[in-house]
């Protein structure tokens, strides 16, 4: 089962910042949380994963809670092209295992 | 960033035959790889994991014989699906453990079996 919980769907304004939001209270110490998402008929890309401190790159930021059981992933400027299901995602680090995909969270993009 | 290649994107077949799919990792090289299956509108189920050069270890609920897992080399790791029916229609995705815990995942492939 996955660990974490996700609004199913979001809509979100182009060009305004899209905040997805994720619960994962049993989330343990070792456990990073990652962020992939999936455009229809493609396979999951990567998009950001960090422990307890806020993390950024060029595609989002990550908010993880101080008690880190939530986080936000945050895209700061929309576009059409970041329609996509986002699945957030809890994985021990220094393991080799796979990822565990919830159902995520669908955003769409409006013009 | 690190690539993992998928062949084919889409394949049909008649019911009755076995279907390879390969997955290669392109610029960096994977001891670990991973088989997803994907059913219309639901989320990604992993079916197996690859381990260059030994035994694949598939999850629970997934046929061994069925779906023939080959890792050979720290690049390559197909996924073959004997005697296709047509509830084995499917999304199928690889992955591939690249540096910094990340897995980079394929394109994937579309089967329909007839």
């Amino acid at each position: 089962d996955a660990k974490t919980t996700q609004p199913p769907s979001m809509d979100c304004a182009e060009g305004r910042a899209a905040n997805l939001p994720c619960n994962h209270s049993t989330i343990s110490g070792n456990e990073y949380v990652y962020w992939y998402r999936q455009i229809h008929s493609q396979g999951p890309q990567y998009i950001i994963h960090g422990l307890k401190n806020n993390e950024t790159n060029e595609m989002a930021s990550l908010i993880i809670t101080e008690d880190r059981k939530s986080s936000t992933l945050i895209l700061p400027h929309a576009t059409l092209r970041d329609t996509a299901v986002y699945y957030c995602i809890v994985r021990a680090g220094g393991g080799a295992d796979g990822l565990t995909f919830g159902k995520g969270t669908h955003l769409i993009i409006q013009p | 960033g690190a690539v993992v290649s998928q062949h084919p994107s889409w394949v049909i077949c008649k019911s009755g035959t076995s279907v390879k799919i390969e997955c290669r990792s392109l610029d960096f090289q994977a001891t670990t790889m991973f088989w997803y299956r994907q059913f219309p509108k639901q989320s990604l189920m992993l079916m197996a994991t690859s381990n260059e050069g030994s035994k694949a270890t598939y999850e629970q609920g997934v046929e061994k014989d069925k779906f023939l897992i080959n890792h050979a080399s720290l690049t390559l790791s197909t996924l073959t699906v004997t005697s296709a029916h047509p509830e084995d229609s499917s999304f199928y995705i690889c992955s591939a453990l690249g540096r910094g815990e990340k897995l980079f995942f394929g394109s994937g492939t579309q089967l329909s079996v007839l």
